[in-house]
């Protein structure tokens, strides 16, 4: 079964305790991307994969990191979590051609509250 | 920000009736997609329309594309209680790198 999973699904932490937010797909996609949602602004890019160790910058890259060392895993990474970066994450692939297909899939979601 | 735009922001309609959402950008795009989500849970595919495409099909859902207006529809025909979530359209840029969302429709289809 085609499946993208997210680890934790919750997280309550403290500002400046560093965390990771995991992502694993099994499809052998090339894509893999993080999006945080917030209320009223619909899903925002952060990082984008578009393979192996080839990583780029989304719309909000601000205060992450990513990693690509394999191509299902596709770690988020807060070294210095702060309030604003409470929100809803979520982890998406797809394959990747510049004729497509274009459609993601994506994880369950991560919902992270920084105090 | 090159985020698209989607209104209405929420529309309440009686099952059985259409309901429409539309979706502006501001990009050139190679493909727009609509996304559907149901409280708070991941996004899934609905349907996409390539740039030189104007309309689409699937099922009860009707997607239109004008690219001279920068604009996309989504039309849902005898709606059902069941399609209560948010609609999100999503276009990917012309280099097919980055996908960018639209702020959502939140429909509420009272039985």
């Amino acid at each position: 079964e085609a499946q993208v999973t997210q680890n934790p699904r919750y997280l309550i932490t403290v500002t400046g305790k560093k965390l990771t937010v995991t992502c694993s797909q099994n499809m052998n996609h090339e894509y893999m991307s993080w999006y945080r949602q917030d209320p009223g602004l619909g899903l925002r890019q952060i990082y984008y994969s578009m393979n192996v160790e080839v990583t780029d910058k989304g719309d909000v890259p601000e205060g992450y990191k990513v990693s690509r060392k394999e191509k299902r895993n596709f770690p988020l990474i807060l070294e210095s979590p702060s309030p604003n970066q409470t929100s809803l994450y979520f982890c998406a692939t797809r394959a990747f051609s510049g004729q497509g297909p274009y459609e993601q899939y994506f994880g369950p979601g991560t919902r992270l509250t920084v105090t | 920000s090159q985020q698209g735009e989607e209104d209405p922001q929420a529309l309440s309609i009686q099952e059985g009736e259409n309901a429409t959402m539309n979706c502006s950008y501001k990009t050139s795009i190679n493909n727009l997609q609509w996304y559907r989500q149901n409280s708070g849970r991941g996004l899934v595919h609905l349907i996409l329309i390539r740039s030189n495409e104007r309309e689409k099909h699937s099922g009860r859902l009707r997607v239109t594309l004008d690219t001279s207006k920068k604009s996309s529809s989504l039309l849902i025909t005898a709606s059902r209680a069941a399609d209560t979530a948010s609609y999100f359209c999503a276009f990917i840029n012309t280099g097919g790198f980055k996908t960018i969302f639209g702020a959502g429709t939140r429909l509420f289809v009272k039985a």
